[in-house]
């Protein structure tokens, strides 16, 4: 049972470039998201899906997308990288209720230089 | 707004000795409560939770923690710490307006002294 799955693991991107990064989960979860994670910072919620077909902003949405292609899998796109977009990236899934935990993956660490 | 704060950023304790870390929530309704671990280069590891009962949950590696409603707090302690137990610790809370976000605090960080 792999849990969360995130690819890459990790990527150098130069300013202006876009990329995709993916999440997948095999635990028929319905709600994931998308975390980044700065030094001091903590992890902030890039956007949320609560379920299938559904997605919602979260604290710091701004030069992100996301696409939630089915149950399983949920994107999150950088169309044009900028250097305040380096970080380190977590995909989260929980299944319905207010008291499940969240499966985090283990990461993917971007740089944009 | 909703938020968590972890006043701690860095912690340094020697092994065997005690641990408490702090977690201050601010919530208008009953909120769920949630310690992470996160050890160097890997995802999150839930610890324990709170949503209902007795105030004192116990979690896993022998952590424990107590809600304590008038404080608006949820603070994470353990009686000996290990060396293993290095790594930064995150509190979280959700559902936050209705909509299944967790939120989570700045983190602390632990080291442990030999």
């Amino acid at each position: 049972n792999a849990g969360v799955t995130q690819t890459p693991k990790f990527q150098v991107l130069k300013t202006g470039q876009s990329m995709t990064l993916q999440c997948a989960q095999d635990m028929n979860h319905n709600s994931m998201y998308w975390y980044r994670q700065d030094p001091g910072m903590g992890l902030r919620l890039i956007y949320y899906s609560a379920s299938e077909g559904t997605t919602d902003k979260g604290e710091v949405p701004n030069g992100y997308n996301v696409s939630r292609l089915n149950k399983r899998e949920f994107s999150l796109r950088l169309e044009s990288a900028a250097p305040s977009q380096t970080s380190v990236y977590f995909c989260a899934s929980r299944k319905q209720g207010a008291s499940a935990e969240a499966f985090f993956g283990q990461g993917t660490r971007l740089t944009v230089v | 707004a909703q938020s968590v704060t972890q006043p701690d950023i860095h912690i340094t304790v020697s092994e065997g000795a005690s641990l408490e870390l702090r977690c201050n929530y601010s919530y208008g309704a009953t909120p769920y409560l949630f310690w992470y671990v996160q050890s160097p280069g890997q995802g999150l590891q839930l610890l324990l939770k709170y949503f209902s009962g007795d105030t004192l949950v116990q979690g896993i590696k022998g952590f424990e923690a107590e809600f304590k409603r008038s404080q608006s707090s949820f603070n994470l302690r353990k009686p000996s710490v290990h060396w293993s137990d290095a790594a930064e610790y995150f509190c979280a809370v959700g559902p936050i307006q209705g909509a299944q976000k967790l939120v989570f605090g700045q983190g602390t960080r632990l080291t442990i002294n030999p």
